[in-house]
């Protein structure tokens, strides 16, 4: 079954430092989406981007974020100043349609990014 | 606006006995439905989903789920467990008008031989 590849799978940063985390999404995929799990809590919408633009972003994705699709096989997410309470798994996400569009699209995740901010 | 409520956040269970993973929502629209599962280091994993139809959904590794409306549940179920069913579960609804998931908490189930 074809895989969405996320890089690091740690990474461990400094407090106010920008971090980039890499999303490798399936070849044929249109839609893409980063969601977070803080420990112990819920897993958590972020934003979601198709055609080049955000689609839907949630309250948590303020302007400390942004994502970018840099080359057409890459997506990612930056933090531009990190903060202690950003520190969780970060995943993304991929679908060939939106859950819009077709109810028998998968939703494809990847493994996570254990971002800690120290 | 949707919301996932899962009980319990781990469920231990001995290998071969019945496995009930509960997970009720809310939803304002009528709710798309998922089960999700996570092994350790891996990403989630769609185990099924309820869209439109048949409301026992059969999903993989012989995990079954049942849309009841009236109960606003979604509650996950499997015969008899596997030492490899050990993992974190799930539950997620969307709208059809949506396409986004909000998650529940999860719950870990612990198989125990």
């Amino acid at each position: 079954e074809p895989e969405v590849t996320q890089t690091p799978s740690h990474q461990v940063t400094q407090m106010g430092q920008e971090v980039i985390l890499r999303c490798v999404p399936i070849s044929n995929h249109l839609y893409f989406y980063w969601y977070r799990q803080i420990l112990g809590q819920k897993v958590e919408f972020l934003v979601s981007f198709y055609n080049n633009e955000i689609s839907e972003k949630s309250e948590i994705f303020d302007d400390q974020f942004s994502v970018e699709r840099p080359d057409g096989s890459n997506f990612t997410l930056k933090i531009r100043s990190t903060k202690l309470e950003d520190s969780a798994m970060y995943f993304c996400a991929s679908m060939r349609q939106g859950l819009k569009v077709a109810t028998n699209e998968k939703l494809f995740f990847g493994s996570g990014t254990q971002l800690s901010v120290l | 606006a949707q919301s996932v409520t899962q009980l319990g956040s781990h469920v231990s269970v001995s290998e071969g006995a019945l496995v009930l993973l509960r997970c009720n929502y809310s939803s304002s629209v009528p709710p798309y439905l998922f089960w999700y599962v996570q092994y350790p280091n891996q990403g989630l994993q769609l185990l099924l989903k309820y869209t439109t139809g048949a409301t026992l959904v059969k999903g993989i590794n012989g995990f079954e789920a049942e849309f009841k409306k009236s109960e606003t549940s979604f509650h996950l179920t499997k015969p008899s467990a596997h030492m490899s069913d050990a993992a974190e579960y799930f539950c997620a609804v969307t709208g059809s008008g949506y396409s986004t998931l909000t998650f529940g908490k999860g719950t870990m189930l612990l198989v125990s031989p």
